[in-house]
């Protein structure tokens, strides 16, 4: 059965320090990638997707996530974290025209 | 324009009792998902309707949920005989699908608590 895993439920980091959320698939044939975020009271938003071509997507607020695909993975990487991307993070999969299908979210949480 | 919107925002109700959930899509989105988040899970996909073609229920986790749309605007999503294991956030989501893209847009969701 197809699934999506995040590897860190809950991440703590001080501003300023470097983030990677881990996100690994199960999933056959070519497939869409989506990480989304939802920071607290807000309904999610997409941050970044990757449908194809350069593996390397760059998305809002300084966000990226690199697919690789041998390794069927998307993790999501920021090089300096701030205190405003304290929110929830979600890793999601589907194939085109496909409901998504979502991890079970890091929470992520910065301290000034 | 507007985002997805969904109503009630809170919805607190009695065990064994019937409630409606209601997602108005963005306009011209003609796909439109519900899924729903219980506490310290993910997202799970519920049904999905694509324009007039038939909706893909296999989310569904019994025949107590359903789900209608009329065209391609609002939908809602009913439990029948509520159990408190119901409880969890309802989303719902809508998308353009133009060639193989669908991002999907959320609305704010339906908090659902069964007493």
């Amino acid at each position: 059965a197809q699934s999506v895993s995040q590897h860190n439920h809950h991440v703590i980091l001080s501003e300023a320090a470097s983030l990677e959320l881990g996100c690994n698939y199960s999933y056959g044939g070519t497939v869409n990638l989506f990480w989304y975020v939802q920071y607290p009271g807000q309904h999610l938003q997409l941050l970044l997707k990757y449908f194809s071509g350069d593996p390397l997507v760059k998305g809002i607020k300084g966000f990226e996530a690199e697919f690789i695909k041998s390794k069927f993975s998307f993790n999501l990487r920021k090089p300096s974290v701030q205190w405003s991307d304290t929110a929830e993070y979600f890793c999601a999969v589907n194939q085109a025209g496909t409901a998504l299908i979502f991890g079970k979210g890091t929470t992520l949480s910065v301290s000034s | 324009g507007a985002g997805v919107s969904q109503s009630p925002s809170n919805k607190v109700t009695e065990k064994g009792k019937d409630v409606e959930l209601r997602c108005d899509p963005i306009s011209g989105h003609t796909a439109l998902y519900w899924y729903r988040q219980r506490l310290g899970q993910g997202l799970e996909f519920l049904i999905y309707f694509q324009g007039n073609s038939a909706p893909d229920k296999s989310g569904l986790p019994s025949d107590r949920f359903s789900a209608e749309r009329t065209g391609e605007s609002v939908s809602t999503l009913t439990i029948q005989r509520t159990q408190q294991e119901d409880s969890a956030v309802y989303l719902c989501a809508s998308s353009s699908p133009r060639g193989a893209y669908n991002e999907q847009f959320f609305g704010p969701g339906t908090r659902l608590t069964v007493l």
